[in-house]
């Protein structure tokens, strides 16, 4: 049992294009988070939702919206991508209402621009 | 908003040598703290976590960390590496009740055989 699946797992595409990755968790977890890492392997996290609701929105270009139909699954739509928008972007879930809790993340979307 | 400090950021040593990894945060209050491990090509994931208690724990795989709160330090530690150890390691903070997890840059550790 997958706890926190992303599909793609690669996405190759041309810039211009509009793209979306999916991602659902089965944990329970009550918060799922979008992370953007660089080539340099730095990590950033772009958006957190909490029960369907946006709480974090990181300095991200509007081109990127997430959206999250229920509180298992979490979205990234990505429109007209550029060439730096190529990483690998991580989605993670937590149990927010847990005080002492981890982050459980999912294998990745690794994202090529061409 | 609390910040990770990692310094060392590439680490090459040999089989059964020891291995420590700094980290540092910067946040006045309560905080939980972990490191998460990325194995080449491979998601993250847990190595160990502090919460409160004992300010030495250990996670899986013989590693084990210390949280110094006076130092603002949670460095990691195996006694002896293996060629297997050869991963990303990440360090990273949460301000207890924040949503917000915060990692440093990493530490690309070779472990050569």
């Amino acid at each position: 049992d997958t706890a926190v699946s992303q599909t793609p797992k690669y996405l190759v595409t041309q810039m211009g294009n509009d793209k979306s990755i999916k991602c659902e968790q089965n944990l329970g977890h009550d918060t799922m988070y979008w992370y953007k890492q660089d080539s340099k392997k730095f990590l950033k996290i772009m958006f957190s939702y909490n029960n369907k609701e946006l709480i974090i929105n990181e300095t991200v270009p509007n081109r990127f919206s997430p959206k999250s139909p229920d509180k298992a699954h979490l979205n990234l739509h990505i429109n007209s991508l550029e060439l730096g928008d190529s990483a690998v972007y991580f989605c993670a879930s937590s149990h927010q209402q847990v005080l002492n809790t981890e982050a459980f993340f999912g294998q990745g979307t690794r994202l090529t621009v061409v | 908003a609390q910040s990770v400090s990692q310094h060392n950021h590439h680490v090459i040593l040999s089989e059964a040598a020891s291995l420590e990894l700094g980290c540092n945060y910067s946040y006045g209050g309560t905080v939980n703290l972990f490191w998460y491990v990325q194995y080449p090509g491979q998601h993250l994931q847990l190595l160990l976590k502090y919460f409160s208690g004992d300010p030495l724990v250990k996670g899986i795989k013989g590693f084990e960390a210390e949280f110094i709160k006076s130092k603002f330090s949670f460095n990691l530690r195996k006694p002896s590496v293996q060629w297997s150890d050869t991963a990303e390691y990440f360090c990273a903070v949460n301000a207890r009740g924040n949503n917000r997890l915060a990692f440093g840059k990493g530490n690309q550790v070779v472990v050569i055989p």
